[in-house]
């Protein structure tokens, strides 16, 4: 099975920070990758699919990017309602995810 | 809107059966694979299973294999999971989620991502 490293598991920032979320998978993938974010209480929410797309309605301050074995989340300029948990997953059967990396108000 | 809900969820002992429910809605639901994911605090999300639009083809991760069993009744919109031999490390919340794919590898790359989700319901085995 493909493992999915994300780092940091937790990230402290201000509001208008940039920040970056690394995800690194135990081989190269040759397939996309998908962001998901999630609140407490609340199930996950796809923000982006196939590496790079954003899904409907997310906002463009939200980017990914990489390939082979690194890819990255970026969000350009933190608003409030960025504070939450970031997972990526991987499209190779068993679809595995990150552990995820929480992102904190500093 | 497209929406999930689950159903079905709570405590059992070890050993014992539970079947999940979710009912879909606000897309046509006999066009999607569909899917159940599970979350713990410990190892956090799992993809459990899949199965296509017609139920022709099913996936278990290892771990359940031969313990849970996914089906559909496109007539009634409805994901089911039934899970016998439960264990104490099967406690998690299930969601139910829409499985979407493009690409098979030899062609291009694959994607397969899970959206939309259900609001999750809660499996707790102890005795």
């Amino acid at each position: 099975d493909i493992q999915m490293t994300q780092s940091p598991s937790t990230l402290s920032a201000s509001i208008g920070d940039r920040v970056t979320i690394t995800c690194r998978a135990s081989q190269s993938l040759s397939s996309w990758l998908a962001w998901y974010q999630q609140k407490p209480g609340k199930a996950p929410k796809l923000l982006i699919y196939k590496t790079t797309i954003l899904d409907s309605g997310v906002p463009s301050r939200f980017s990914g990017s990489g390939s082979g074995t690194e890819f990255t989340l970026t969000i350009s300029s933190l608003q409030p309602d960025d504070f939450a948990t970031y997972y990526c997953q991987q499209s190779n059967r068993p679809y595995t995810f990150g552990q995820g990396t929480k992102l904190e108000i500093k | 809107e497209v929406q999930l809900v689950e159903s079905g969820g709570g405590l059992v002992q070890p050993g014992g059966s539970l079947r999940l429910s979710c009912v879909g809605s606000g897309f046509i639901f006999n066009n999607y694979w569909m899917s159940w994911v599970r979350q713990t605090p410990g190892k956090g999300l799992e993809w459990v299973a899949n199965i296509k639009q017609d139920g022709s083809e099913i996936y278990y991760v290892d771990s359940v294999k031969g313990r849970f069993t996914i089906s559909r009744d496109n007539g009634k919109k409805s994901l089911y999971l039934q899970m016998n031999s439960l264990r104490a490390e099967d406690t998690a919340v299930y969601y139910c989620a829409r499985f979407d794919k493009t690409g098979d590898g030899y062609n291009g790359p694959a994607g397969r991502w899970f959206h939309p989700w259900g609001q999750g319901t809660l499996v707790t085995v102890s005795s």
